[in-house]
């Protein structure tokens, strides 16, 4: 089963704009994971963030958790073309301080960024 | 180096018949994943290997689904008497799995099983 939700499903945005994605789980975690797909095949890693951290950058990615409210939001600045894909946040559950390794998928994110 | 690979990238079958897929890890990866995505959705959790045995197959839908990784790399999903309702991608994934740590997963392109 889906460990939570994502939003919004869809998005569609110029180039050049920001772009937001929301995702919100259920259970403890220990890390919060944002991946990309495109074509509906395989997943690229885009960044890791752990329960203990609240905000992460990496490039043009932004990400930050709030645990309390258990979700995460992943900010996308100075979108391209390129970023068109869908976007998944996964979940690694809290095991008594480590991680269960397996991930739990939202349902994910279709992002159309138009030139 | 070479990523995680997968065979075959397609598979047509008929209801009722066996099939088996196959995972390439990368190489000194000791944790090895299998998730199903359904279209529109997002990957499910199937089996997860450390090294050669199943260290948690909770995600296994039925007795139909079998996984094996004989000698702690490659690694086969078995699907025992096919139905419609197995038709998705299947994806394999890999990681250097600490006892303790927190690591990245390293998917495949996955393999599109398609029930007829």
């Amino acid at each position: 089963s889906q460990q939570g939700e994502e939003d919004p499903q869809a998005l569609s945005i110029q180039e050049g704009e920001n772009a937001t994605m929301n995702c919100s789980y259920k259970t403890s975690i220990n890390n919060l994971q944002w991946y990309r797909q495109n074509s509906g095949r395989g997943l690229v890693h885009l960044i890791l963030i752990r329960s203990n951290e609240r905000e992460k950058h990496s490039g043009r990615l932004r990400v930050t958790l709030d645990t309390s409210k258990k979700s995460s939001s992943l900010l996308i600045t100075a979108s391209r073309a390129a970023d068109t894909a869908s976007y998944f946040c996964a979940t690694d559950a809290d095991a008594g301080g480590t991680s269960y390794g397996k991930l739990t998928f939202g349902q994910g994110t279709i992002l159309t960024v138009h030139p | 180096g070479a990523g995680v690979s997968q065979t075959p990238s397609n598979k047509v079958t008929e209801k009722g018949k066996y099939v088996e897929l196959r995972c390439d890890p990368i190489s000194g990866h000791t944790a090895l994943y299998w998730y199903r995505q359904s279209l529109g959705q997002g990957p499910e959790f199937l089996i997860y290997f450390q090294g050669t045995g199943a260290a948690d197959d909770s995600g296994l839908p039925n007795d139909r689904f079998f996984a094996v990784r004989p000698e702690g790399s490659v690694s086969t999903l078995k699907i025992q008497r096919t139905e419609r309702g197995d038709s998705a991608v299947y994806l394999c994934a890999s990681s250097l799995r600490w006892t303790s740590g927190v690591d990245e997963q390293f998917f495949g392109p996955g393999t599109r099983l398609t029930v007829l």
